[in-house]
Formats: structure tokens, C-alpha cells, sequence
């Protein structure tokens, strides 16, 4: 019962490095998100797919590109990381049946760039 | 834009006792969603509850039940016979009936529950 999973659960980059935090979903989910989390802060999305092969913007997309890679997996990826872009980030999804359903969250990446 | 507020950095609650995490909303639209989540110390984000914007009676999920009031754009969480398993980060969230169903969070509220 994995529900979503995200690797990997920690991560040091040094600034300028690239990386891809890779995510999946074994819940038939259409809708999947990209989040992150500052310390003592409320979750701020980065981007989401509504469905297979669409990808949007959200609050802070900046310095982020996202791939749809299937309707299982959702990938986000710094292209050239920063300090600023030290956070926790988490990956939803959710299933689009009814205005009720939840998002359901991995447990995290924890992204530090020194 | 959709803003969640939540006023309470921090409380605590003597074990047994219920507590109310306060939670404040701003929208323009008529449909719209409210979620509580729960974040122990592990990290994880855990569904509570859900409140729709239509929905005419409050929400409740075993001890925990949304004391919503629409014209005040409030909907608070109430946490009844607390547990020490209750401490934990709470965070208000919104979802408008927009394309991709977003949600907006608010910055949380630290709940510790006294022994």
C-alpha cells in the first residue's frame, strides 16, 4: 500500500548542481503536485499536472521545470540549484472524483544546497 | 487570490481537554473547499477533514469536527479528548473549483498537548 512515493528522502547540492526528485503514485490518480515547505511555513505549490501529458504553474515556479512523465510519475528538477532553493518538497496526488477528495502527500524531500 | 490565515503559532492543551485551531479564509468564489491536515514531527501531511463550501451541515471525522461559519469566512478546527499523539503541526487549507483543484495553505499551527 504505497500510495505516493518519493525518492530521495534527503539531498545536499552544492549551488549550481542539477538534480531531479523523482515521484509516483500508485493510486490511479489523474492530478499530481509539486510542493515545497520552508521552515515554520504552510506548503506553497510549485506546479501540478491536471492530468497526463499537461503541466502548469504554480505560486513559486521559479528555478523549477516538472515533467508528466506517465500518469504513475511526476518529476520536478532544479536545473542549476541555489540556496534559496533549500527546502522540504512534496509531491500529491489525487484522485478527481468529487470536490471532497483529498490530496494525499509523500513524506518529503528534505534539499539542502550549501 | 485565495489567502488562508491562521492565527495561532502556537498552543497547548492539557491532555483529555478539547482545543480549537482557528483558521480564517479569503475568496471570491461561491464553491470552495476547506482541508485540515495534520504534520506529526515525522514530516508526513495527514488528511483530517473536509468541509465543501455548500455543505450545510459541519464536518466531523471521529474527534475532530470543522465549526464552519461561512459569513465569517472561518472554519476551525475542533480537536475533542486530546491526545498526546494530537501534538503536531495543523495546517488550514483551500481548494476553489479552478482548474487542477490547487490548494493554498496556511502557515500552520504547532499544537502541543500537555501530559
Amino acid at each position: 500500500n504505497a500510495g505516493v512515493t518519493q525518492t530521495p528522502k534527503f539531498q545536499v547540492l552544492k549551488t549550481g548542481q542539477s538534480m531531479t526528485l523523482q515521484c509516483a503514485q500508485d493510486m490511479n490518480h489523474n492530478s499530481m503536485y509539486w510542493y515545497r515547505q520552508d521552515p515554520g511555513m504552510g506548503l506553497r505549490l510549485i506546479y501540478y499536472s491536471a492530468s497526463e501529458g499537461t503541466t502548469d504553474k504554480g505560486e513559486v515556479p521559479n528555478g523549477y521545470n516538472v515533467s508528466r512523465l506517465n500518469k504513475r510519475e511526476f518529476s520536478l528538477r532544479l536545473e542549476s540549484a541555489a540556496p534559496s532553493q533549500t527546502s522540504v518538497y512534496f509531491c500529491a496526488s489525487r484522485l478527481d472524483r468529487g470536490p471532497n477528495q483529498p490530496q494525499h502527500f509523500g513524506d518529503g524531500t528534505r534539499l539542502s544546497i550549501l | 487570490a485565495q489567502k488562508i490565515t491562521q492565527t495561532q503559532p502556537g498552543m497547548f492543551v492539557q491532555e483529555k481537554e478539547a482545543v480549537t485551531l482557528d483558521c480564517t479564509y479569503d475568496t471570491s468564489d461561491q464553491s470552495y473547499g476547506l482541508f485540515w491536515y495534520k504534520q506529526p514531527s515525522s514530516g508526513e501531511m495527514i488528511f483530517l477533514i473536509y468541509q465543501g463550501s455548500y455543505d450545510e451541515q459541519n464536518a466531523t471525522e471521529g474527534r475532530y469536527s470543522l465549526n464552519f461559519q461561512k459569513a465569517r469566512k472561518s472554519a476551525n478546527l475542533v480537536i475533542s479528548a486530546s491526545q498526546l499523539g494530537d501534538s503536531a503541526m495543523y495546517f488550514c487549507a483551500m481548494r476553489v473549483n479552478n482548474a487542477g483543484n490547487m490548494l493554498t495553505f496556511g502557515g500552520g499551527t504547532r499544537l502541543m498537548v500537555k501530559p
